[in-house]
């Protein structure tokens, strides 16, 4: 069974940095690219990021582009989400997502989410 | 940017009814859209990818269809469990951009 738990979602001042985490299991991990969309309160989905099984390749949503970074570790079956200069918009919960493996990025699988409150 | 646009942004149906939501583009992107159902509380579920693909485990009362730049989402007959938000999504091309949503509310 495929589980994505992401962690470190908080309550953080505009301008401030934070890390998120999403520990995969059941599926071979480094076979399959990643990626994190968030859903503001009571709005839509938005895409962040994803970034390819082996890591070597990553893609950005306009809205977080150079200041969001996802990276992966296929040795603990992880993928991060550095966020810097954050901003009150950037309020939401964040999704870990496993892409599909169909030639085109859809997320089949996604964890429960991890709140980020960007607020002075 | 591939803007989506999805209507209508909610509609009121009860059980048993058939619902059909439209899902558009501004360019071509072949097949290349997703079908997301959500409920309340809980994380988006992959219910169709490819345009028309049901992943596995999706009832088969879920059918979709289109290509080019309209998409439809048809429900056949509306189950309780059924009513939730339905969003597509384009994975064409980089940014991967959503639609606002469908709700489907009880009538």
């Amino acid at each position: 069974e495929v589980q994505l738990l992401e962690s470190g979602g908080d309550l953080v001042q505009p301008g401030r940095s934070l890390r998120l985490s999403c520990a995969a299991s059941g599926f071979a991990f480094s076979t399959y690219g990643m990626g994190w969309v968030r859903q503001a309160p009571g709005k839509g989905l938005e895409w962040v990021s994803v970034i390819t099984g082996s890591g070597t390749s990553t893609f950005y949503g306009d809205s977080v582009k150079g200041r969001f970074t996802m990276s992966r570790d296929n040795s603990k079956n992880t993928v991060y989400l550095q966020m810097n200069g954050l901003r009150a918009e950037d309020t939401a919960t964040y999704y870990c997502a496993k892409v599909t493996k169909v030639g085109a990025s859809w997320f089949e699988d996604w964890g429960q989410g991890t709140l980020v409150i960007v607020s002075s | 940017d591939i803007p989506m646009t999805q209507f209508p942004s909610s509609v009121s149906a009860s059980v048993g009814d058939r619902v059909t939501m439209t899902c558009r583009t501004t360019q071509d992107i072949g097949t290349r859209l997703g079908w997301y159902q959500q409920k309340p509380g809980s994380a988006p579920k992959l219910l169709i990818y490819a345009g028309s693909t049901l992943q596995s485990g999706v009832p088969s009362r879920f059918s979709a269809g289109g290509s080019g730049t309209v998409f439809t989402l048809t429900i056949a007959s509306l189950q309780p469990e059924d009513f939730a938000t339905y969003f597509c999504q384009q994975a064409h091309r980089f940014p991967l951009t959503f639609g606002g949503g469908t709700r489907v509310e009880i009538k």
